[in-house]
């Protein structure tokens, strides 16, 4: 069965980078992409992105453009999402989630989320 | 980028009956690329509804998309107790992709 499964929480200091992964199994990783949701404590939904696991070619939200840096490993059916200069407010729980096609539409399957926390 | 306005910002409704969510966009909606997810708390979102329409693999027919443009619909034909949680739409059409702030059903 389709399993999303990402990495554990993480405590990091403002300014540091973090990078969260997300192993996927059950499907051909290269016919599908990834994106990237985050959540801060009590909010709403926020995009980052998403990757393309066929050719690796990512797409970013203006807001994160500089500081967010998507990456596949196809040998290892997993993505990865780095995040750097953190700031408190980057504190969230951070999902993937499988999408398909050029436009990366979403087609069902979410990680099961990795809370980052950003904390002097 | 698009604004996604949903309304109500909650609704309590008994098992039975029907709800209705709604999603109005600040522009036109490229497709119809209009998604529509419920999360639970302490979950990660869980797809109902892509394509404005189309019902994820495994979503029961009581819950339905319509809509076009800028005004798409979520209903839910006969409610369930298991229904409650938060449901957000999101557009997928132009960049950035962009979600609604929720709307919470409470299962009276």
């Amino acid at each position: 069965q389709v399993q999303l499964v990402q990495s554990g929480g993480e405590v990091k200091k403002p300014g540091a980078s973090v990078k969260v992964s997300c192993k996927a199994s059950g499907y051909t990783f290269t016919s599908y992409g990834i994106s990237w949701v985050r959540q801060a404590p009590g909010q709403g939904l926020e995009w980052l992105g998403w990757i393309s696991g066929y050719n690796g070619n990512p797409n970013y939200a203006q807001k994160f453009q500089g500081r967010v840096t998507m990456t596949t490993d196809t040998s290892a059916s997993t993505g990865y999402m780095e995040l750097r200069s953190l700031r408190s407010d980057d504190t969230a729980v951070y999902y993937c989630e499988r999408v398909k096609g050029s436009s990366g539409y979403p087609v069902g399957y979410w990680g099961q989320g990795t809370l980052v926390t950003v904390s002097s | 980028e698009i604004v996604l306005t949903q309304s109500p910002g909650t609704l309590s409704l008994s098992p039975g009956e029907r709800a209705t969510l709604s999603c109005r966009a600040s522009q036109s909606v490229s497709s119809d690329y209009l998604a529509w997810y419920q999360q639970k708390p302490g979950q990660a979102p869980r797809l109902l509804i892509y394509g404005a329409f189309r019902r994820a693999t495994g979503i029961p027919d009581r819950f339905s998309g319509s809509g076009s443009g800028t005004d798409f619909t979520l209903t839910i034909s006969r409610l369930e107790p298991e229904d409650f949680g938060v449901y957000y739409c999101q557009q997928y059409g132009s960049s950035p992709r962009t979600f609604g702030q929720g709307t919470k059903l409470e299962i009276k």
